[in-house]
């Protein structure tokens, strides 16, 4: 069965510091991995996705995102935070019937 | 474009009414979703089409009825709905269902007020 972890529900950075969003997965097979953004009152916007070509992937805005599969981790970075980026951040696995299984999600704040 | 739209922005209807939301794709993807998100909660899947056909229905109460009348459309209709129904509604489309390692792209939603 698959699953996803976001390690933690909300977090907060400072304008200019890097940011880390925490990911864990499961799956039965090779997964296919998403990042997903959604700032408020607004539908979702992918950042980001992973289907085994490359490991460090890069996605808009700045982001990108490392697969371990070692550690069975997806998590999302940004080197320097900007007020813009405060939304709530979903990370999505898929199976090979491509239904897409989403993590809590994590809310993202940006302190000026 | 990697454009899904969905019409009206918001809506707020009585228990009795019968309303329908609407959601457009012109990506000539061939499967398209209905999730429904609570606030601060992750999207639940309600209903896929693939190839115009249902193909998942999540244990939809009948007060949601969807439909796809071609393979850019998919409506929503909804009649008798309870207040715990008021939430976000989003539609999806991605190029296949059964396809591996799809991307789904989100429409801005629709946020539901039942009074």
């Amino acid at each position: 069965a698959q699953s996803v972890t976001q390690l933690d529900s909300h977090v907060s950075v400072s304008e200019g510091t890097p940011v880390l969003l925490r990911c864990n997965y499961s799956s039965s097979y090779s997964p296919s991995l998403f990042w997903y953004v959604q700032h408020p009152n607004k539908g979702l916007q992918l950042l980001l996705k992973y289907t085994s070509a490359a490991t460090l992937v890069k996605g808009i805005n700045g982001f990108e995102a490392e697969f371990k599969k070692s550690e069975t981790s997806f998590h999302l970075t940004k080197p320097s935070a900007h007020m813009s980026d405060a939304a709530e951040y979903f990370c999505v696995v898929t199976d090979t019937g491509n239904q897409f299984y989403f993590g809590t999600g994590t809310s993202l704040t940006v302190i000026p | 474009d990697t454009e899904v739209t969905q019409t009206p922005k918001h809506l707020v209807m009585g228990m009795t009414n019968k309303k329908s939301l609407k959601c457009e794709q012109h990506m000539g993807h061939r499967a398209m979703y209905w999730y429904k998100q609570k606030a601060k909660k992750p999207p639940e899947l309600m209903f896929v089409y693939s190839y115009e056909k249902l193909s998942i229905n999540e244990s939809v109460p009948s007060r949601f009825s969807p439909e796809c009348p071609n393979s850019s459309l998919l409506n929503l209709h909804l009649h008798a709905l309870q207040p715990e129904d008021s939430a976000l509604y989003l539609c999806a489309s991605s190029q296949d269902s059964s396809g591996y390692q799809e991307t789904q792209y989100f429409g801005p939603g629709t946020r539901l007020l039942v009074l």
